[in-house]
C-alpha cells in the first residue's frame, strides 16, 4: 500500500534555532518528493520538489534531502520565523498515468518568540 | 508558481442547500483539475480528478451525485455539494497543472460551515 508517513506529528521551537522534519514513503514506482508548507486556512504552497537522482535541494532557508533508497526524506529550516509556523506536508508522487500524489499527514510546527 | 484561485474562500450555508465553489487557472490552461478535502489536522484527501471536456474520476468512496464537477473550459472547474449536511462541513482545496508532467498548484481553499 502507497503510504507516507511523517514525523514528529507536532513540533514547537524557538524562533532562531534550526529543525528538521522527516518523511518515510513505501510510493512505487517513485516518480517524485514535494513538501509544501500549508498556512492554517490556505492552501499548499510548494517548497520543494526532487525526482529520483536528486539528493538535496534547497530553496532560501529550506533544505530538502532524500534518500531514495531508504525512502526516506527530511526537511531542514534554518534560523526558524515566527512565519515558519504551519503545517509542513511531504507529498509523494507515482509514476502512474496521472501520477498519483500520496500525502502525507503533515508536521505542525510552531515557532515561538 | 502558477496561480490557482479559488472562490469563495469561506461559505456558510444551511443544510440541505447546495454550495458552488469555484477553481480558476489565472496565467495558464489546466488541463488537469483535482479535488480535494481535508478534515482538520488531516492530510489532504484527493476526491476526483477531471480533465477538461471529460467526466470526472471519483475516488472510492465520494459520491459522484452529491459532489458534482464541472470542468468545461481549459481555466474553470467547479465543484458543487448538493443537498449539504453538517459533516460536510470541511476544508475543499482544489489544484490544477498545464499537464500530467507538470506541476500541479493548489488553490488557497475553500472552508465550508453546514449549518
Amino acid at each position: 500500500k502507497n503510504q507516507v508517513e511523517q514525523s514528529p506529528q507536532s513540533l514547537i521551537i524557538l524562533e532562531g534555532k534550526n529543525c528538521t522534519l522527516q518523511c518515510n514513503y513505501t510510493v512505487s514506482p517513485f516518480s517524485n518528493l514535494r513538501w509544501y508548507k500549508q498556512d492554517t486556512g490556505r492552501g499548499p504552497v510548494s517548497l520543494t520538489i526532487m525526482t529520483f537522482s536528486e539528493n538535496t535541494k534547497s530553496n532560501g532557508r529550506y533544505t530538502a534531502t532524500l534518500d531514495a533508497d531508504t525512502k526516506q526524506s527530511s526537511l531542514h529550516i534554518t534560523a526558524s520565523q515566527l512565519s515558519d509556523s504551519a503545517s509542513y506536508i511531504c507529498v509523494v508522487s507515482a509514476s502512474t498515468g496521472f501520477q498519483k500524489l500520496v500525502f502525507g499527514t503533515g508536521t505542525r510546527l510552531l515557532v515561538s518568540p | 508558481g502558477a496561480v490557482v484561485s479559488q472562490h469563495p474562500s469561506r461559505v456558510i450555508c444551511k443544510s440541505g442547500t447546495s454550495v458552488k465553489i469555484e477553481c480558476r487557472s489565472l496565467d495558464f490552461q489546466a488541463t488537469t483539475m483535482f479535488w480535494y478535502r481535508q478534515f482538520p489536522k488531516q492530510s489532504l484527501m484527493l476526491m476526483a480528478t477531471s480533465n477538461e471536456g471529460s467526466k470526472a474520476t471519483y475516488e472510492q468512496g465520494v459520491e459522484k451525485d452529491k459532489f458534482l464537477i464541472n470542468h468545461a473550459s481549459l481555466t474553470l472547474s467547479t465543484l458543487t455539494v448538493t443537498s449539504a449536511h453538517p459533516e460536510d462541513s470541511s476544508f475543499y482545496i482544489c489544484s490544477a497543472r498545464s499537464d500530467r508532467n507538470t506541476e500541479a498548484f493548489f488553490g488557497q481553499g475553500t472552508r465550508l460551515t453546514v449549518v
